[in-house]
Parts: C-alpha cells; sequence; structure tokens
C-alpha cells in the first residue's frame, strides 16, 4: 500500500536556524498537505499543494511540491520557539478508500532551543 | 465555538473494560473520521464516514466499532480494551473527501492499565 515517509524522524536546532523536513511518497500524488502538531495539541493544517513543482511560502515557511508529484518539503528560515512540534504531510490515496482517505507521514519532530 | 470537539478528553481504564469516544462538528462537513496516534506519534486513519456511510474501514480490530447517527456526530465504542489500545484517538472532518483540507478534534488520551 501507499507509504509516506519523512525525514528526519527528530530534528534539534538553536533558534535562528534554518530547518528543513523531506516527505517521499511511495506514489504519485494528486495533492499534497502539510499540518502541524503543536505538543500536547492536535494536527492543524497549514498549506495544501497541488501542481507539480508547486512553492508557497507562509511568512517563514516555503513548501514545495516535487515535479514528479511524489515528494515535498517544509523549509523554515531562522526558527523561533513557536516553530516546536510536529509537522506532518499528508496525501490523498491508499490500499483501500483511494482518494478518500488521506495518508500521513511519519513526521518530523522539531525541538527548539534557545 | 469550537469546531471540533471530542469527548472525554482523557480516558483511563482497566484492561477487558468497554469505553466509548464521542465525537461531534459544527463546520457542516459530510466526512469524518477517526485516527489513532501512538506514542512515536505515528498518525492513522482507522475509520471514515461520509454522510453517515463507512467508506474506509481500516485493518482495525473488530472491537473498534465507529459509530455515526448524523453527519455532525461520529462516535467510537471499544469492547474489551487492551494495552496496545493507550494511544491518542482523534476524530477529524472535512467538506467532502480526503483531498480537502481535514479539521481535527482536541483528541482523547486512552490509557489502558
Amino acid at each position: 500500500g501507499q507509504q509516506v515517509m519523512q525525514i528526519p524522524q527528530y530534528q534539534h536546532v538553536q533558534e535562528g536556524e534554518d530547518f528543513t523536513t523531506y516527505c517521499n511518497s511511495s506514489t504519485t500524488l494528486s495533492n499534497i498537505q502539510w499540518y502541524k502538531q503543536r505538543p500536547g495539541g492536535h494536527p492543524v493544517f497549514l498549506i495544501q499543494l497541488v501542481k507539480s513543482g508547486e512553492v508557497k511560502k507562509q511568512k517563514r515557511l516555503t513548501f514545495q511540491f516535487g515535479e514528479a508529484k511524489k515528494n515535498s518539503s517544509l523549509h523554515i528560515t531562522a526558527t523561533q520557539t513557536t516553530d516546536v512540534g510536529t509537522y506532518f504531510c499528508a496525501g490523498p490515496g491508499g490500499l483501500t478508500g483511494g482518494g478518500n482517505k488521506l495518508t500521513f507521514g511519519t513526521g518530523t519532530q522539531l525541538k527548539v532551543e534557545l | 465555538d469550537t469546531a471540533v470537539s471530542q469527548t472525554p478528553k482523557y480516558l483511563v481504564t482497566q484492561m477487558g473494560n468497554d469505553k466509548s469516544i464521542k465525537c461531534e462538528q459544527n463546520l457542516g462537513h459530510d466526512t469524518m473520521y477517526w485516527y489513532k496516534q501512538d506514542s512515536k506519534k505515528f498518525l492513522k486513519i482507522m475509520f471514515s464516514y461520509n454522510n453517515k456511510e463507512l467508506i474506509i474501514n481500516e485493518t482495525v480490530p473488530n472491537r473498534f466499532s465507529p459509530k455515526s447517527p448524523d453527519k455532525a456526530h461520529l462516535n467510537l465504542h471499544i469492547n474489551s480494551l487492551e494495552l496496545g489500545d493507550s494511544a491518542v484517538y482523534f476524530c477529524a472532518s472535512s467538506r467532502g473527501l480526503a483531498g480537502n483540507e481535514q479539521f481535527f478534534g482536541p483528541g482523547t488520551r486512552l490509557t489502558v492499565l
């Protein structure tokens, strides 16, 4: 079935450093979504990318969808303590349910130290 | 004004017991989901309902039974709880199918002793 892997699984950075998480799907995706989950919180939608090669920015966050629509990345410039949390990519599709199901990536847990 | 709410927030129970988690959304969405998040933060879909009909049933033990009395509610009943059921369970909803943004509830932390 479809698998969505993210690397790294964990990342510790000093405040002010940049951070990138990479997402790779075993299948081509019609779109990719990114979610952020703060410690003790629930996943919150950040953005959706649809087009091949698409790049979107939200302040210090830059999201990219690969040309083959099988991978994506999230880059944070100059991390702040408010960026702490787990970042998930997610794509529709799967062995059962097809497009009705979002398969979440394995997540990257980001810790930011002062 | 909570968009997706779940009760209870915490649930501590003994092995073998039966428990239920309730979920309600006031967003007018027609699709609702149950996810299980383990201690490593892996988030896996369990069930999905669209307009009260089951559309996704992942490889979940049949001790887990979802029920959707109407579009705004999706409850999860668990029979004969086991230690491995300990996790955080999230309810979510979306307009239409999974290609759209999903809104998550605050989660229910289930601990089985």
